[in-house]
């Protein structure tokens, strides 16, 4: 299947700081990258869209500018969490889809933030 | 209405056992139609598309019911490596978007 890597795989910050997370598409060409998030014992829920070359669509209830979302090439997108708060800690999973068969999507190994 | 709903379970089950899991959508616009599988702390995996015609992959069978937006998930011969969540996941609209995925059915499998 299509490879889809993240980086950091975890992380551990302080209140107040930003946290950088990158998503690549390792063996094709995405030009659409979602970002999810997952708290404990819930369903991943969608953050946002990420476009190639354009801003990103976010779900309600998302704050654009707390979560700034950059899909500057085809291969990468990254969400940067800014001002982290202790209730952003979670599981960030970013996914692209496409690759091999269309409509299938391929997910990162997730991001743990944990925000002190 | 949630767009995607599934029993939570758990679902307990010793080896060898067929157990089927249920999930039902709320968008008649869903094109795309999938079981991923989740174990603990890691991403989701995808298990298997979902076909109208119905699908099996191995001790896997998928079903799909596109009128009652009803989709099914049978496995057989259940082996302790099965155990998981199950995430019954639909696309929001055709084309490449948006997964919408239900809370997840989680399976232990027992010797």
């Amino acid at each position: 299947g299509a490879v889809v890597s993240q980086h950091p795989s975890w992380v551990i910050c302080k209140s107040g700081t930003s946290v950088k997370i990158e998503c690549r598409s390792l063996d094709f060409q995405a030009t659409t990258m979602f970002w999810y998030r997952q708290f404990p014992k819930q369903s991943l829920m969608l953050m946002a869209t990420s476009n190639e070359g354009s801003k990103a669509t976010y779900e309600q209830g998302v704050e654009k500018d707390k979560f700034l979302i950059n899909h500057a090439s085809l291969t990468l997108s990254t969400l940067t969490v800014t001002s982290a708060h202790p209730e952003d800690s979670s599981f960030y999973i970013c996914s692209a889809g496409g690759a091999l068969k269309y409509l299938e999507q391929y997910f990162g190994p997730g991001t743990r933030l944990t925000v002190t | 209405r949630k767009e995607v709903e599934q029993d939570p379970g758990p679902f307990n089950v010793p080896e060898g056992a067929t157990v089927a899991f249920n999930c039902t959508y709320s968008n008649s616009a869903s094109q795309s139609f999938f079981w991923y599988r989740q174990d603990c702390r890691k991403e989701p995996k995808l298990l298997m598309s979902v076909y109208s015609s119905g699908n099996e992959d191995g001790r896997f069978t998928a079903q799909l019911n596109r009128a009652s937006q009803y989709i099914s998930l049978l496995i057989r011969d259940s082996k302790l490596s099965d155990s998981a969540t199950y995430l019954c996941v639909v696309n929001r609209n055709s084309g490449n978007t948006p997964l919408v995925f239900g809370k997840g059915t989680r399976l232990s499998v027992i010797a």
